[in-house]
């Protein structure tokens, strides 16, 4: 079976520092890795993606997330967090891609509270 | 615009009672799926459909049951067998390269 885990399940900062949230993952057969964001009582929204390709992956709002199969890791990581940064971020993997992405498993999330 | 609608956003009902969660989308993807969101607990698959007609349980089915008579629709019914309904629903549908969620639907039951 698929497991994400994600390390911290709250992570303060202040703003403007640089923020790490981290994420590992267990499974043998070839992934492609999630990072998305949710703020509160909304949907989630897709921060970056790992799919093939080169392991560094840039996404919106400054996020960037670098694929380690040695480590089996995908951690998220902002040099400079603002204060509308503060939300809640799962790490999910898929193993499975045809013509549809199979179905996610998803990490417990992390908490990212940053402070003026 | 394309996305996913969810409906209704807050929802209550009294323990016992049957309800639907209705969710559509006009991404024209075949597959679809539930999660379910409880604080701490990430989320947890609840049902799946690759395509119409056909589904398949996730993790946490019991309680629960779907269809998927359309291509854009699948409701999910939380049944009075779910012993803790009240929670965040999530549904979302799936591309070739992202799945795709809606804005969810908050339950409470009483």
């Amino acid at each position: 079976a698929q497991s994400v885990t994600q390390l911290d399940s709250q992570v303060p900062v202040f703003e403007e520092a640089p923020v790490e949230l981290r994420c590992n993952y267990s499974s043998s057969v070839s992934v492609y890795l999630f990072w998305y964001v949710q703020y509160p009582n909304q949907g989630l929204q897709l921060l970056l993606k790992y799919l093939s390709g080169s392991t560094l992956v840039k996404g919106i709002n400054g996020f960037e997330a670098e694929f380690n199969k040695s480590q089996t890791s995908f951690h998220l990581r902002k040099p400079s967090v603002h204060i509308s940064d503060t939300a809640e971020y799962f790490c999910a993997v898929s193993h499975d891609r045809g013509s549809t992405l199979g179905r996610l498993y998803f990490g417990r999330g992390t908490q990212l509270t940053v402070w003026p | 615009d394309g996305g996913i609608t969810q409906s209704p956003k807050y929802l209550f009902r009294k323990e016992g009672q049957n309800v639907t969660l209705s969710c559509e989308q006009n991404l024209n993807h075949d597959a679809m799926y539930w999660y379910r969101q409880d604080p701490g607990q990430g989320l947890r698959l609840i049902y799946y459909s690759q395509i119409v007609n056909d589904f398949q349980k996730g993790d946490i089915a019991e309680g629960y049951s779907v269809s998927r008579e359309k291509k854009e629709s699948f409701p999910l019914t939380v049944t009075s067998a779910q012993k803790n309904p009240t929670a965040f629903y999530l549904c979302a549908s799936s591309g070739r390269q992202e799945q795709f969620f809606g804005p969810g639907t908050r339950l409470t039951v009483l």
